[in-house]
């Protein structure tokens, strides 16, 4: 059975830094494309960036370029969020995806549960 | 404003039909990348509701479906029911954004 399992609730301070993860099981970690997205509280889904576990490929929303770091950890199926200064801008839902097939198809298929992450001084 | 554009509520009531639509440009849904929908339960991670434009997931009713034209795509739900009340998310690919995937501002259902 697929899974992405996530790191618990995080409650951090402004200017504190920050790694959430998603952990992939079920299925060949490497060979799929890992998507992070940020629910702000009440508003809807925005697509942040997006990893290849296999070579660590990385690309990024314009929005969140500089903003956050993606990563991943092959070895133990794990892909990473983080912050180096968090802002109270940043308290969200962050929800982690599994991408199915070409990075243009942009599908996911597979969610993990969510990280809330609290930014508040 | 998110790149590709829902209204924002739709409603209906139980046995009812609604349609979601979702509006975009050249440089994503026009440009041929395909429009794939979400449902997210209150409280809930979103789930794949409608794949590459119209097809439906393994266990998801037949009575999602989803339609392509030009630079918008629509989600129909016949024969609504209770459990249909969530917000609904039309998503894309942008090559004008890198690349990058985008999501529709999302609609909330509600079932009278």
């Amino acid at each position: 059975e697929v899974q992405l399992v996530q790191s618990g609730a995080e409650v951090k301070k402004p200017g504190e830094s920050l790694k959430i993860s998603c952990k992939g099981s079920g299925y060949r970690f490497t060979n799929y494309w890992i998507v992070w997205v940020r629910q702000m509280p009440g508003k809807g889904l925005e697509w942040m960036g997006i990893i290849y576990p296999g070579d660590s490929d990385t690309r990024y929303s314009p929005s969140f370029q500089g903003q956050v770091t993606i990563s991943a950890d092959k070895s133990i199926s794990t892909a990473y969020l983080q912050w180096s200064s968090l802002k109270a801008s940043d308290t969200a839902m962050y929800y982690c995806a599994r991408l199915l097939g070409a990075i243009a198809a942009q599908q996911f298929d597979y969610w993990g549960q969510g990280t809330l992450v609290t930014v508040s001084s | 404003q998110s790149v590709l554009t829902q209204p924002p509520s739709v409603s209906g009531a139980p046995g009812q039909r609604v349609t979601i639509s979702c509006t975009g440009s050249s440089s994503n849904i026009g440009a041929g990348y395909d429009v794939h929908w979400y449902q997210q339960l209150p409280g809930k991670a979103p789930k794949l509701l409608i794949y590459g434009n119209s097809n439906r997931p393994s266990g998801v009713p037949d009575r999602f479906s989803g339609s392509k034209s030009g630079t918008s795509a629509s989600l129909a739900i016949t024969g609504l029911q209770a459990e249909d009340e969530a917000d609904y998310y039309c998503q894309s690919c942008d090559s004008s954004l890198s690349g990058s995937g985008v999501f529709g501002g999302g609609t909330k259902l509600t079932v009278l």
